[in-house]
């Protein structure tokens, strides 16, 4: 089975601030991993995955994550956030190979104040 | 346009009233899927689908139904709705790994 931890329940940061949102994972298989955003009153919007090859994957809107197997964590990062990156970020991952579930973390919102 | 649509987007309704979510895909996917979001939960997964006829159960199946007849929809049934399920959800498609997911769908059981 598979687990999600998002480190930050809540993210405060102001305008061009960089930020770091936490994700660490449990699995006893090889997963492939995810983050998705929620802009308000949207649904989910993938922002970048890692499959394999290049531990560090860059997503859309200027975020990149690292992919750390020895301590299964899969932070997201971006130098200089905007007001428009306001939104809830969720950690996810699936068994690789193919079809399955997604299991999500309970998300990290994100503030960014001006 | 490649989309994953939900109705309705909105939905109050009371205790014990049966109603139906509907999804639909026109990606020609294989794979679909019902989420619940929570907060402080994020999401987890209701039901999935692998195929036309094919439906498991998710992490959170109770209180819930669904069908799968043609490739494209993949409704939610509550046919007993409960406080407890009021919640927002999300539909999903995807080929492989990838999912796709609706707009959700806001439910309120009073």
């Amino acid at each position: 089975a598979q687990s999600v931890t998002q480190l930050d329940s809540q993210v405060p940061v102001f305008e061009e601030a960089p930020v770091e949102l936490r994700c660490n994972y449990s699995s006893s298989v090889s997963v492939y991993l995810f983050w998705y955003v929620q802009y308000p009153n949207q649904g989910l919007q993938l922002l970048l995955k890692y499959l394999s090859g290049s531990t560090l994957v860059k997503g859309i809107n200027g975020f990149e994550a690292e992919f750390n197997k020895s301590q299964t964590s899969f932070h997201l990062r971006k130098p200089s956030v905007h007001i428009s990156d306001t939104a809830e970020y969720f950690c996810a991952v699936t068994p690789s190979g193919g079809y399955n579930k997604l299991i999500f973390g309970a998300g990290t919102r994100l503030a960014v104040h001006p | 346009e490649a989309q994953v649509t939900q109705n309705p987007r909105y939905l109050i309704t009371v205790t014990g009233k049966k109603l139906t979510v509907t999804c639909s895909q026109n990606m020609n996917h294989e794979y679909m899927s019902w989420y619940r979001q929570d907060p402080g939960l994020g999401l987890r997964q209701i039901y999935y689908s692998m195929n036309v006829e094919v439906t498991d159960k998710g992490d959170v199946p109770e209180g819930y139904k669904v069908s799968r007849k043609e490739k494209r929809n993949f409704p939610l049934i509550l046919e007993s709705p409960s406080p407890n399920q009021t919640s927002l959800y999300f539909c999903a498609s995807s080929l492989s790994y990838e999912q796709y997911f609706g707009p959700g769908t806001r439910l309120t059981v009073t």
